[in-house]
């Protein structure tokens, strides 16, 4: 029974693309997160959301675009991609923001972009 | 600039010794750290964590120490077992814009030794 998961897991496509990533949570939680993994393994956040709203927006290009359709769903949207946007892309979930609750992390998924 | 640094990209124990896992920060008003492992092809699960106002937390085989002059912690393992083998990151919290953001640093890979 996933609590957080991704689609899809792999992710191969050509410069200039768009493609989308989907996150769900059947945790019941309010706050979601997008964190990009690069090639070096540094773990950086993206993106949050709570209740649907943005709160955390990193400096990220805004050829990424982040969508909550409701509390359970953060989808990730990527425009025109890059070579360098090729990293492994973690949705999480956490119970608020107070930031004294863990994060569940779904299983990554790994962009290409050849 | 990386504020949460794990210094040794990995590290080989044998079954039944300890582990040591180092951390060092360099931003004096995080408050809250974690630890999380991380498997292949899994997202980051949470394992322990610390608030600043304490110095050592335990959980069975896991401890972490928080030494805030030094700004620096540890998570132990003993005794360490092969299913313990992964790749362990620490993340801080830190109060940014309104909002609780963590920081993660880029793992250390434990490898434990039948």
């Amino acid at each position: 029974d996933t609590a957080v998961s991704q689609t899809p897991k792999y992710l191969v496509t050509q410069m200039g693309n768009d493609k989308s990533i989907k996150c769900e949570q059947n945790l019941g939680h309010d706050t979601m997160y997008w964190y990009k993994q690069d090639s070096k393994k540094f773990l950086k956040i993206m993106f949050s959301y709570n209740n649907k709203e943005l709160i955390i927006n990193e400096t990220v290009p805004n050829r990424f675009s982040p969508k909550s359709p409701d509390k359970a769903h953060l989808n990730l949207h990527i425009n025109s991609l890059e070579l360098g946007d090729s990293a492994v892309y973690f949705c999480a979930s956490s119970l608020g923001t107070s930031g004294n609750n863990e994060q569940f992390f779904g299983p990554g998924t790994r962009l290409t972009v050849l | 600039d990386q504020q949460v640094k794990q210094n040794s990209p990995s590290l080989s124990v044998q079954e039944g010794r300890i582990s040591i896992l180092n951390c060092d920060y360099t931003n004096s008003m995080f408050d809250y750290f974690l630890w999380y492992k991380k498997y292949p092809a899994e997202g980051p699960t949470f394992l322990i964590s610390i608030s600043s106002i304490k110095d050592k937390n335990e959980d069975g085989r896991f401890t972490v120490f928080l030494n805030k002059s030094a700004k620096h912690l540890s998570l132990h393992i003993v005794p360490s077992q092969p299913g313990d083998s992964a790749v362990y990151f620490c993340a801080a919290r830190g109060f940014t814009s309104g909002t609780y953001k963590y920081i993660f640093g880029t793992g250390t890979r434990l490898k434990v030794l039948a």
